[in-house]
């Protein structure tokens, strides 16, 4: 069965710093990954997505993700955070090929961003 | 502002009751999925709708149920309440042609007590 993980409950950061959310998954087959952020009472946003053969993936407000098919990995990462950041993030996992597929998210990560 | 939209925004009711959650995802959009949050877990998966056929179902109680409607809107029915099932509900989105790829579009979410 497709699943993801979130080993870390909580990450904090200074602002400035590079800063890393980690996602782990399990799948048979090629991997369909997502990002998605969450703020206070608001819905989930997507950020990015992983396009088969690359292994780094640009998304919104300047977050990437790297994936690692040998360490089964799909890692959140910035080169400079910002108090904005702060926030719920999510890894996710398409449960199978098709689009009708359901989405298997993760525990989520609490991101937080001291000045 | 994702194009899903969500009503009511709150919800207040006693045990043993039931309610209604309104749905309707972004134009074009064919696939709608619910999903539950509560304070200790994270995002639970309910129950997807493809163009008004059930496509996947997860860990949804029998007291709940849903539909996906002609106009492709889609409600949550949840009855025989209980204080458990307090949560934020989530409705999302997704074009569905487009390939496994395809992210979901969240709304900002039904927060539901139950007193």
């Amino acid at each position: 069965a497709q699943s993801v993980a979130q080993p870390e409950d909580q990450v904090n950061v200074a602002e400035g710093n590079p800063l890393t959310v980690k996602c782990t998954y399990s799948v048979s087959g090629n991997p369909y990954l997502f990002w998605y952020v969450q703020y206070p009472n608001r819905g989930l946003q997507f950020l990015l997505k992983y396009i088969t053969g690359d292994n780094l993936v640009k998304g919104s407000y300047g977050f990437e993700a790297e994936f690692n098919k040998s360490q089964t990995s799909f890692h959140l990462k910035k080169p400079s955070a910002l108090v904005s950041d702060s926030a719920l993030y999510f890894c996710a996992v398409r449960a199978g090929y098709s689009s009708a597929s359901k989405i298997i998210f993760g525990s989520g990560t609490r991101l937080s961003i001291r000045p | 502002d994702s194009g899903v939209t969500q009503t009511p925004k709150h919800l207040i009711t006693a045990t043993g009751q039931r309610v209604t959650l309104r749905c309707s995802p972004r134009s074009g959009d064919l696939s709608v999925y619910w999903y539950q949050q509560s304070l200790d877990q994270g995002l639970q998966f309910l129950i997807q709708y493809y163009n008004g056929e059930e496509r996947a179902k997860g860990n949804i109680l029998e007291r709940f149920s849903a539909q996906q409607f002609p106009d492709l809107h889609s409600e949550l029915n949840l009855s025989s309440l209980e204080l458990g099932d307090s949560a934020l509900y989530f409705c999302a989105s997704s074009v569905g042609r487009q390939g496994p790829n395809s992210p979901l579009h969240f709304g900002n979410g039904t927060r539901l007590t139950v007193t």
